[in-house]
């Protein structure tokens, strides 16, 4: 069974920049999670894509969007990168997205923004 | 809103000994389910134990155990017999809406030889 994996491990971009990050979901996974992870905080929800659709958003502005694709696989994209982006990007994917269903999370992307 | 709080930003605790980390939750809801991750310095968050709130019986991993006390809202990890591969951030986490998360401060776990 494949866990799940992010691409890139680490990333710098400067201020006003556009970035993807990508995220390939565990085998027999159908829903995917974002989570943004400023240094020595905890998690905070993005966004959930569900068989390719949103289904859920945190307080993000819009220049955070998502694409779930047929595979499941997922990407971030983030436009207009500002200084407090800069944090670890965390994919968790689940089956489904229910209250008990439970996640599980890939290594994370570094993304620093100078 | 629904918080998630982990009082201790730090414990410290010798190798072999018992730790208990602390979270307390708000929620108006009476049926939910509650998380530890634990997150080593490798950075991969990884699930320790989860718990069922209609269930009375604490959920039980290996060396980890929960002290549910839901009218309290009050979900505490017990970690028993510390190995120093422990040594790690935990989070506790609370799902609101479907499996979405809401994540405590964290707790820094340090084992010591």
């Amino acid at each position: 069974e494949t866990g799940v994996t992010q691409s890139p491990t680490h990333l710098i971009k400067t201020r006003g920049q556009q970035v993807t990050l990508r995220c390939s979901s565990q085998s027999g996974h159908n829903t995917v999670s974002w989570y943004q992870q400023a240094l020595g905080q905890g998690p905070q929800f993005i966004f959930q894509y569900y068989r390719e659709e949103e289904n859920g958003r945190g307080n993000f502005p819009p220049r955070f969007s998502g694409l779930q694709f047929p595979n499941y696989s997922s990407e971030l994209n983030v436009n207009a990168l500002e200084l407090d982006d800069s944090a670890l990007y965390l994919c968790a994917s689940s089956f489904g997205g229910g209250a008990g269903e439970t996640q599980y999370f890939g290594p994370g992307t570094r993304l620093l923004v100078l | 809103a629904q918080t998630v709080t982990q009082s201790q930003p730090e414990m410290s605790v010798q190798e072999a000994e018992t730790v208990t980390l602390s979270c307390t939750y708000d929620t108006s809801e009476n049926n939910y389910y509650l998380f530890w991750y634990k997150q080593p310095p490798s950075r991969q968050m990884i699930l320790v134990i989860r718990q069922e709130a209609y269930k009375q019986q604490n959920a039980t991993e290996n060396r980890f155990s929960v002290n549910f006390q839901k009218a309290a809202k009050s979900f505490s990890l017990k970690i028993s017999d510390s190995q120093l591969g422990d040594t790690a951030m935990y989070f506790c986490a609370f799902p609101p809406y479907g499996n979405k998360l809401v994540f405590g401060a964290g707790t820094i776990l340090r084992v010591k030889s």
